[in-house]
């Protein structure tokens, strides 16, 4: 069964830093992989998809990369500003069914 | 201006009621979701449905209720058989099953 994790729950870096959010998976048979956004109380927002046979895709001062062999998905963002503060949530589809797996978030403060 | 629609925002539900929360899209997407959200947890699907008058379950569908008598609506009664209601509630849709699901901006449902 496909479980996705996002480690860590939480996280507050300056503003201006680079940083990483984490997201791993235990089943390598994917269709594609995406990364969300979430601001408080709010409905979700696709940042990036990435097909099983990407690397990376690029949007502004976001960058995904996917590994399937290893399970992981990493989310970089550049030069971080106080707007990016939301939470982040990634989501697998698996190649055996239409259903996506979440992860259960990663909550990002950026402090001024 | 297109996008998908939840309505209401909050909703309360006293014991034993049945209550509905509206789902309306005008994006011309075939697929349509309904999940669950609860704190520190990922996302749980309770329905899916690929085209009008059909619909499947999710991982969760006991106590919930839906139905897709057009391509733009697709409203979820929780009803009182649901014994753990309290959750926001978000709705999705997407040209098809395998595409990217596009988010409304959710109901939290609250129990008197």
């Amino acid at each position: 069964k496909q479980e996705v994790t996002q480690i860590p729950a939480a996280l507050s870096v300056p503003e201006g830093e680079n940083l990483v959010l984490n997201c791993s998976f235990t089943d390598s048979a994917i269709y594609n992989l995406q990364w969300f956004r979430q601001d408080p109380g709010k409905g979700l927002t696709s940042l990036l998809l990435i097909q099983s046979s990407q690397r990376e895709q690029t949007s502004g001062r976001l960058n995904a990369s996917l590994d399937k062999s290893s399970g992981r998905s990493t989310l970089y963002i550049a030069a971080s500003q106080p707007g990016d503060s939301a939470t982040y949530l990634c989501a697998v589809r698996p190649n055996s069914n239409y259903q996506l797996i979440w992860g259960a978030g990663t909550k990002l403060i950026i402090k001024p | 201006d297109g996008g998908i629609t939840q309505s209401p925002k909050y909703l309360f539900r006293k014991e034993g009621q049945n209550v509905t929360l509206s789902c309306e899209q005008n994006l011309n997407h075939d697929a349509m979701y309904w999940y669950r959200q609860d704190p520190g947890q990922g996302l749980r699907l309770i329905y899916y449905s690929q085209i009008v008058n059909d619909f499947q379950k999710g991982d969760i569908a006991e106590g919930y209720s839906v139905s897709r008598e057009k391509k733009e609506s697709f409203p979820l009664t929780v009803t009182s058989a649901q014994k753990n209601p309290t959750a926001f509630y978000l709705c999705a849709s997407g040209l098809g099953v395998q595409e990217t699901q596009y988010f409304g901006p959710g109901t939290r449902l609250l129990v008197l």
